[in-house]
Protein backbone atom coordinates (compact mmCIF):
# COMPACT_ATOMS: atom_id res chain seq x y z
CA UNK A 1 0.00 0.00 0.00
CA UNK A 2 0.93 3.06 -0.15
CA UNK A 3 1.65 5.32 2.51
CA UNK A 4 0.44 9.31 3.92
CA UNK A 5 1.33 11.88 1.57
CA UNK A 6 1.45 15.48 2.19
CA UNK A 7 1.01 18.47 -0.50
CA UNK A 8 2.83 20.79 -0.79
CA UNK A 9 6.01 19.30 0.85
CA UNK A 10 7.61 23.37 1.63
CA UNK A 11 5.44 26.49 1.61
CA UNK A 12 6.28 30.06 2.26
CA UNK A 13 3.80 32.36 3.59
CA UNK A 14 3.34 36.06 4.59
CA UNK A 15 2.00 37.17 8.22
CA UNK A 16 -1.55 37.57 7.73
CA UNK A 17 -1.97 35.44 4.66
CA UNK A 18 -4.19 32.23 4.73
CA UNK A 19 -2.83 28.44 3.70
CA UNK A 20 -4.67 25.26 2.86
CA UNK A 21 -2.72 21.95 3.29
CA UNK A 22 -3.65 18.87 2.05
CA UNK A 23 -3.21 15.00 3.40
CA UNK A 24 -4.18 11.59 1.44
CA UNK A 25 -4.22 8.50 4.12
CA UNK A 26 -3.65 5.12 3.53
CA UNK A 27 -5.44 3.01 1.10
CA UNK A 28 -8.81 1.79 3.62
CA UNK A 29 -8.06 4.41 6.16
CA UNK A 30 -10.40 6.68 7.75
CA UNK A 31 -9.37 8.83 10.08
CA UNK A 32 -6.43 11.25 9.64
CA UNK A 33 -5.29 12.75 12.91
CA UNK A 34 -3.05 16.53 12.22
CA UNK A 35 -0.32 17.62 14.18
CA UNK A 36 2.13 20.72 14.51
CA UNK A 37 5.71 20.06 15.50
CA UNK A 38 8.31 22.68 16.36
CA UNK A 39 11.41 22.59 18.20
CA UNK A 40 10.00 24.32 21.33
CA UNK A 41 6.72 23.40 21.98
CA UNK A 42 7.85 19.59 20.15
CA UNK A 43 4.42 17.72 18.47
CA UNK A 44 0.94 18.89 19.35
CA UNK A 45 -2.54 17.69 18.54
CA UNK A 46 -4.36 19.58 16.32
CA UNK A 47 -7.47 17.52 15.73
CA UNK A 48 -8.41 14.44 14.38
CA UNK A 49 -11.03 13.57 11.49
CA UNK A 50 -13.36 10.41 11.15
CA UNK A 51 -15.74 9.82 8.07
CA UNK A 52 -15.93 13.67 7.36
CA UNK A 53 -16.49 14.54 11.01
CA UNK A 54 -14.49 16.25 13.51
CA UNK A 55 -13.63 13.69 16.89
CA UNK A 56 -11.41 15.20 18.75
CA UNK A 57 -9.77 18.43 19.04
CA UNK A 58 -6.75 20.36 20.39
CA UNK A 59 -5.93 23.57 21.77
CA UNK A 60 -5.21 25.44 18.90
CA UNK A 61 -6.92 28.90 18.34
CA UNK A 62 -9.90 29.09 15.61
CA UNK A 63 -7.52 29.97 12.91
CA UNK A 64 -6.79 26.58 12.56
CA UNK A 65 -9.39 24.53 11.27
CA UNK A 66 -9.99 21.36 8.77
CA UNK A 67 -12.11 18.93 7.24
CA UNK A 68 -12.29 15.79 5.20
CA UNK A 69 -13.65 14.33 2.30
CA UNK A 70 -15.54 11.55 1.31
CA UNK A 71 -12.22 9.49 0.12
CA UNK A 72 -11.06 10.18 3.58
CA UNK A 73 -8.45 12.96 1.95
CA UNK A 74 -8.65 15.97 4.94
CA UNK A 75 -7.00 18.97 4.52
CA UNK A 76 -6.10 21.98 7.12
CA UNK A 77 -6.25 25.81 6.47
CA UNK A 78 -4.28 28.26 8.58
CA UNK A 79 -5.97 31.93 8.71
CA UNK A 80 -4.51 34.95 9.51
CA UNK A 81 -0.90 33.79 9.40
CA UNK A 82 1.52 34.44 12.49
CA UNK A 83 5.04 34.52 12.76
CA UNK A 84 4.57 31.50 15.17
CA UNK A 85 2.88 29.47 13.33
CA UNK A 86 5.87 28.16 11.56
CA UNK A 87 6.12 24.63 11.92
CA UNK A 88 6.52 21.18 10.58
CA UNK A 89 2.89 20.24 10.19
CA UNK A 90 2.46 16.15 9.95
CA UNK A 91 -0.76 14.57 8.94
CA UNK A 92 -1.37 10.83 10.74
CA UNK A 93 -3.49 8.07 8.98
CA UNK A 94 -5.27 5.30 11.23
CA UNK A 95 -7.95 2.66 10.44
CA UNK A 96 -10.28 4.55 12.88
CA UNK A 97 -11.95 1.81 13.91
CA UNK A 98 -10.23 -1.02 14.60
CA UNK A 99 -6.35 -0.57 15.84
CA UNK A 100 -4.75 2.07 17.55
CA UNK A 101 -1.55 2.81 15.31
CA UNK A 102 -1.31 5.82 13.40
CA UNK A 103 1.19 6.28 11.11
CA UNK A 104 2.76 9.60 9.74
CA UNK A 105 2.88 11.80 6.33
CA UNK A 106 6.30 13.77 5.41
CA UNK A 107 4.97 16.76 6.17
CA UNK A 108 4.42 20.24 5.45
CA UNK A 109 7.29 22.48 6.24
CA UNK A 110 5.49 25.97 6.37
CA UNK A 111 7.66 29.54 6.76
CA UNK A 112 5.57 32.26 7.74
CA UNK A 113 8.16 35.49 7.31
CA UNK B 1 -5.43 16.95 30.23
CA UNK B 2 -2.78 13.97 29.38
CA UNK B 3 1.16 15.10 30.54
CA UNK B 4 3.99 13.09 29.18
CA UNK B 5 7.42 13.86 30.49
CA UNK B 6 10.02 11.98 28.55
CA UNK B 7 13.62 11.88 29.80
CA UNK B 8 16.67 11.93 29.22
CA UNK B 9 16.41 15.09 26.25
CA UNK B 10 19.50 13.69 24.87
CA UNK B 11 21.48 10.21 25.25
CA UNK B 12 24.87 9.54 23.91
CA UNK B 13 25.94 5.77 23.62
CA UNK B 14 28.74 3.71 22.19
CA UNK B 15 27.98 1.28 19.17
CA UNK B 16 26.83 -2.25 20.60
CA UNK B 17 25.92 -0.70 24.06
CA UNK B 18 22.10 -0.65 25.27
CA UNK B 19 20.25 2.59 25.49
CA UNK B 20 17.08 3.54 27.68
CA UNK B 21 14.62 5.54 27.53
CA UNK B 22 11.91 6.62 30.40
CA UNK B 23 8.29 8.08 29.46
CA UNK B 24 5.81 9.04 32.39
CA UNK B 25 2.41 9.65 31.94
CA UNK B 26 -0.12 11.57 34.29
CA UNK B 27 -3.73 9.73 32.97
CA UNK B 28 -4.40 6.84 34.46
CA UNK B 29 -7.49 5.88 31.83
CA UNK B 30 -4.10 5.75 28.97
CA UNK B 31 -3.78 2.61 27.48
CA UNK B 32 -1.88 2.80 24.35
CA UNK B 33 1.39 3.35 24.14
CA UNK B 34 3.45 4.11 21.27
CA UNK B 35 7.08 5.35 20.16
CA UNK B 36 8.14 6.57 17.31
CA UNK B 37 11.96 7.42 15.68
CA UNK B 38 12.42 10.22 13.65
CA UNK B 39 15.79 10.69 11.56
CA UNK B 40 16.66 14.57 10.88
CA UNK B 41 14.39 15.64 7.76
CA UNK B 42 12.13 12.47 8.20
CA UNK B 43 8.82 11.28 9.49
CA UNK B 44 8.20 10.04 12.30
CA UNK B 45 7.95 5.92 11.88
CA UNK B 46 6.14 4.23 14.63
CA UNK B 47 8.68 1.32 15.89
CA UNK B 48 7.08 -0.28 18.34
CA UNK B 49 4.07 0.40 20.34
CA UNK B 50 2.03 -1.71 23.69
CA UNK B 51 -1.34 -2.10 25.03
CA UNK B 52 -2.32 -1.40 29.09
CA UNK B 53 -2.92 -4.98 29.28
CA UNK B 54 0.72 -5.93 28.29
CA UNK B 55 3.72 -5.61 30.62
CA UNK B 56 6.47 -5.84 27.78
CA UNK B 57 7.42 -6.44 24.07
CA UNK B 58 9.69 -7.34 22.35
CA UNK B 59 10.97 -6.87 18.37
CA UNK B 60 14.08 -7.87 17.42
CA UNK B 61 16.39 -5.11 19.19
CA UNK B 62 13.79 -3.32 21.08
CA UNK B 63 11.68 -3.88 23.64
CA UNK B 64 8.93 -1.64 25.82
CA UNK B 65 8.22 -2.02 29.27
CA UNK B 66 5.02 -0.67 30.97
CA UNK B 67 4.35 -0.33 34.56
CA UNK B 68 0.60 1.05 34.88
CA UNK B 69 0.62 1.15 38.74
CA UNK B 70 3.45 3.59 38.45
CA UNK B 71 2.73 5.50 35.13
CA UNK B 72 5.60 4.65 33.13
CA UNK B 73 7.17 2.96 30.17
CA UNK B 74 10.06 2.78 28.66
CA UNK B 75 11.98 2.04 25.25
CA UNK B 76 14.94 -0.38 25.44
CA UNK B 77 17.47 -0.58 22.49
CA UNK B 78 19.68 -3.46 22.74
CA UNK B 79 23.25 -4.08 20.42
CA UNK B 80 22.86 -0.49 19.33
CA UNK B 81 24.14 0.67 15.80
CA UNK B 82 24.78 3.69 14.10
CA UNK B 83 21.51 3.79 11.96
CA UNK B 84 19.46 4.05 15.92
CA UNK B 85 20.99 7.91 16.00
CA UNK B 86 17.98 9.63 15.79
CA UNK B 87 15.43 11.60 18.11
CA UNK B 88 13.11 9.13 19.50
CA UNK B 89 8.93 10.20 21.21
CA UNK B 90 6.88 8.61 23.39
CA UNK B 91 3.59 8.90 23.46
CA UNK B 92 0.33 8.04 25.41
CA UNK B 93 -3.67 7.44 24.08
CA UNK B 94 -6.23 7.98 26.92
CA UNK B 95 -8.85 4.63 26.39
CA UNK B 96 -12.47 5.33 24.32
CA UNK B 97 -13.13 3.72 21.27
CA UNK B 98 -12.95 6.92 19.30
CA UNK B 99 -10.21 8.87 20.95
CA UNK B 100 -7.10 9.03 18.52
CA UNK B 101 -5.35 12.38 19.91
CA UNK B 102 -1.80 10.98 20.78
CA UNK B 103 -0.33 13.16 23.60
CA UNK B 104 3.99 13.30 22.96
CA UNK B 105 6.76 13.58 25.07
CA UNK B 106 9.23 16.30 23.79
CA UNK B 107 11.72 13.32 22.45
CA UNK B 108 15.24 12.10 22.88
CA UNK B 109 17.97 12.45 20.62
CA UNK B 110 20.04 9.32 20.61
CA UNK B 111 23.57 9.51 19.14
CA UNK B 112 25.43 6.09 18.72
CA UNK B 113 28.82 6.54 18.20
CA UNK B 114 30.59 4.20 16.11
Amino acid sequence: KAGVTQTPRYLIKTRGQQVTLSCSPISGHRSVSWYQQTPGQGLQFLFEYFSETQRNKGNFPGRFSGRQFSNSRSEMNVSTLELGDSALYLCASSPGTSGDEQYFGPGTRLTVT
Amino acid sequence: GENVEQHPSTLSVQEGDSAVIKCTYSDSASNYFPWYKQELGKRPQLIIDIRSNVGEKKDQRIAVTLNKTAKHFSLHITETQPEDSAVYFCAARRGGGSNYKLTFGKGTLLTVNP
